[in-house]
C-alpha cells in the first residue's frame, strides 16, 4: 500500500542552525501539508501546498519556515534558524483531493530536537 | 475558530472491555470528521471518517457517529484488545466556508489495554 515517508526520523540540531525535513508524498497525490506536535500538545497545522505554491499557512509558519517541492517526488520543510521552541514532531501529509471527505495520509514524522 | 475537544487520557482498560473516547467539535460550517490512530513509532493512520450528519464511520470494530445536534463524534469499540493500545486523535476538516481543508486536531487520547 502506498505510504508517505519522512526522513530523518530524528534530527538533533543546535539553536540557530538550519534544518531541512524531507517527505515523499504518495505519488498521485496533489495536496501536501506539514503539521507539528510539540510534546504533550495538539497536532497543529503549519502549511498546505498545491500546484507549487502555498495554499494556506498558519500563524506558526513565519518567515523562518519555507516549503519546497524541488522535484516530482520530494516535499521539504526548511527552518532557517532554529529556536528551542521549534522542538517538536513534524508530520508530513498528502491527499488526493482537498475536498472535505478525502483523508490525508500521514508520514511517521520527524522528531526535531533543538539544543 | 474551529476546534476539537477530546477527553483527557490516558485511558486504561482490561482486554474485552467497552471503549468510549469522547470528541466534541466547534465549527462554523459543515465539517468532515475523522479518527486517526497512532501506534508506537508510527505515523497517524486513518481509522474512520464521516462526512455528514448522522453518518456512521466504522473500521476494525471501531465506530463513531456524526452527531450534529450534540456536535460530537465519539469513538466506541465493544471489546478492546491489547493490540488497540495506541494514541487516538479526533480531527475535523472544514473547507466550504474557509476554502481550505486543513485538519484541526484534538489533543489525542492514549489508550492502554491490559491483558
Amino acid at each position: 500500500e502506498p505510504e508517505v515517508t519522512q526522513t530523518p526520523s530524528h534530527q538533533v540540531t543546535q539553536m540557530g542552525q538550519e534544518v531541512i525535513l524531507r517527505c515523499v508524498p504518495i505519488s498521485n497525490h496533489l495536496y501536501f501539508y506539514w503539521y507539528r506536535q510539540i510534546l504533550g500538545q495538539k497536532v497543529e497545522f503549519l502549511v498546505s501546498f498545491y500546484n507549487n505554491e502555498i495554499s494556506e499557512k498558519s500563524e506558526i509558519f513565519d518567515d523562518q519556515f519555507s516549503v519546497e517541492r524541488p522535484d516530482g517526488s520530494n516535499f521539504t520543510l526548511k527552518i532557517r534558524s532554529t529556536k528551542l521552541e521549534d522542538s517538536a514532531m513534524y508530520f508530513c501529509a498528502s491527499s488526493e483531493s482537498r475536498q472535505g471527505g478525502y483523508e490525508q495520509y500521514f508520514g511517521p514524522g520527524t522528531r526535531l530536537t533543538v539544543t | 475558530g474551529d476546534s476539537v475537544t477530546q477527553m483527557e487520557g490516558p485511558v486504561t482498560l482490561s482486554e474485552e472491555a467497552f471503549l468510549t473516547i469522547n470528541c466534541t467539535y466547534t465549527a462554523t460550517g459543515y465539517p468532515s470528521l475523522f479518527w486517526y490512530v497512532q501506534y508506537p513509532g508510527e505515523g497517524l493512520q486513518l481509522l474512520l471518517k464521516a462526512t455528514k450528519a448522522d453518518d456512521k464511520g466504522s473500521n476494525k470494530g471501531f465506530e463513531a457517529t456524526y452527531r450534529k445536534e450534540t456536535t460530537s463524534f465519539h469513538l466506541e469499540k465493544g471489546s478492546v484488545q491489547v493490540s488497540d493500545s495506541a494514541v487516538y486523535f479526533c480531527a475535523l476538516s472544514e473547507g466550504a466556508t474557509s476554502g481550505t481543508y486543513k485538519y484541526i486536531f484534538g489533543t489525542g487520547t492514549r489508550l492502554k489495554v491490559l491483558a
